[in-house]
């Protein structure tokens, strides 16, 4: 069975700083898709940033960025010019043959001003 | 215009009770999730339904069954509410089941959040 592990229940950052937020994950499987969904305080669930395992190159989204290191099995989120609406929770996802999406504990982000 | 929409958003009911959850999604989707966030904010996949047919259950209680009168809805019904069944439950919605498709992100309604006294 697939798991998602992140690592960091809570992280900080002050505005404009670069913050990194890790996961890691377990699968027999070689080709899946990863993501980065944002939950703030209003509980919708956005999606942030995904990467496909058969790329090499890492996503980026604006100011979201990835590092997908598919051997060790990571697949961290850099949010760059952190700003004080990145505040939320961090989910890191899997998806793989059954379709359905396997997350993690999920990462606390506060942004200080 | 709301893409998947649940109703109710909150929902507060008694320890017995039987409850349903309605989801709603007007973007042409195939495929229909409910997904259970715990009070810990950990999130797990409850059922998927493909063109209205069940194709993925997870371990839940019988006490959970979902209903797809059509593809566009996918109602979660509780019988018998237990204290552990309080939680967000959020509906969600992709374009289509094939896991590898690039179409399959899935779009996520607002949850709903379950009180039970």
């Amino acid at each position: 069975a697939q798991t998602v592990t992140q690592s960091q229940p809570e992280m900080s950052v002050q505005e404009a700083e670069t913050v990194t937020l890790s996961c890691t994950y377990d699968t027999s499987e070689s080709d899946y898709y990863l993501f980065w969904y944002k939950q703030p305080p209003s509980r919708q669930m956005i999606l942030v940033i995904r990467q496909e395992a058969y790329k090499q190159q890492n996503a980026t989204e604006n100011r979201f960025s990835v590092n997908f290191q598919k051997a060790a099995k990571s697949f961290s989120l850099k949010i760059s010019d952190s700003q004080l609406g990145d505040a939320a929770m961090y989910f890191c996802a899997y998806r793989g043959s059954q379709g359905n999406l396997i997350f993690g504990k999920g990462t606390k982000l506060s942004v200080k001003p | 215009d709301t893409a998947v929409s649940q109703t109710p958003k909150y929902l507060v009911t008694q320890m017995g009770n039987d409850k349903s959850i309605k989801c709603e999604q007007n973007l042409g989707h195939d495929t229909m999730y409910w997904y259970k966030q715990d009070s810990k904010k950990f999130l797990k996949i409850m059922f998927s339904y493909n063109n209205k047919e069940l194709i993925i259950n997870e371990t839940v209680p019988n006490r959970f069954s979902p209903k797809s009168p059509d593809k566009a809805h996918l109602n979660l019904h509780i019988n018998s509410l237990e204290l552990g069944d309080s939680a967000v439950y959020f509906c969600a919605s992709s374009q289509e089941f094939l896991p590898m498709s690039s179409y399959n992100e899935q779009f996520f309604g607002p949850g709903t959040r379950l009180t039970v006294l």
